[in-house]
């Protein structure tokens, strides 16, 4: 079945320590984005990508890097400089155009301990 | 710059009854597309429905209906007939006119359906 795929369900990590998550697409998108979700503040964008090595910062890209080396991959990295790294992942994709539905996987929750 | 606000951070209403999600966005551009996602206890957010803002129409999709009122900035989202399944977080979203533009949420609105 196509989808998007993101793993680990739930990752632990310690202070100081740089974490990688995980997003797979089988959709043939161009466009995959990555969005923090805390409550109360809804969905803010990290970083997305409308095509295979290009992406560019979202509104809260400080603390994160990512890379798309290929169309179906992009995975976020949160590094020890993310002051506050505890919270919801959510990856998603989309062909290109403004009208097009953005599909999600089903998040990452990352917890720093 | 674009922003989203969702002014009802909760609202609750009983089954088989409707509820209206209130929705409003700033921007200068003429045409852009407007989304509700709904996000259940899954977590896994699912498009609910689309308004592109050139059509007049307002888009409808089974029980969900919006009413898109463009001078007024204004996207709301009725649910008709609510059920138990529609409990979840409902975000509106704001897309410009062109390919390179950002999805950009709102802070959602958590709705409860009460049996």
């Amino acid at each position: 079945d196509g989808g998007i795929t993101q793993s680990p369900k739930y990752l632990f990590r310690k202070e100081g320590q740089n974490v990688t998550l995980s997003c797979e697409q089988n959709l043939n998108h161009d466009a995959m984005y990555w969005y923090r979700q805390d409550p109360g503040q809804g969905l803010r964008l990290i970083y997305y990508s409308q095509i295979v090595n290009d992406f560019q910062k979202g509104d809260i890209a400080e603390g994160y890097s990512v890379s798309r080396e290929k169309k179906e991959s992009f995975p976020l990295t949160v590094t020890s400089a993310q002051k506050n790294p505890t919270a919801f992942y959510l990856c998603a994709s989309s062909v290109q155009g403004a009208d097009t539905e953005a599909f999600f996987g089903q998040g990452t929750r990352l917890t720093v301990v | 710059a674009q922003t989203v606000t969702q002014s009802q951070p909760e609202m609750s209403v009983q089954e088989a009854e409707t509820v209206t999600l209130s929705c409003t966005y700033d921007t200068s551009e003429s045409n852009y597309y407007l989304f509700w996602y709904k996000q259940p206890p899954s977590r896994q957010m699912i498009l609910v429905i689309r308004q592109e803002a050139y059509k007049q129409q307002n888009a409808t999709e089974n029980r969900f209906s919006v009413n898109f009122q463009k001078a007024a900035k204004s996207f709301s989202l009725k649910i008709s007939d609510s059920q138990l399944g529609d409990t979840a977080m409902y975000f509106c979203a704001f897309r410009g006119p062109y390919n390179t533009d950002k999805l950009i949420f709102g802070t959602g609105t958590r709705l409860q359906v009460f049996p």
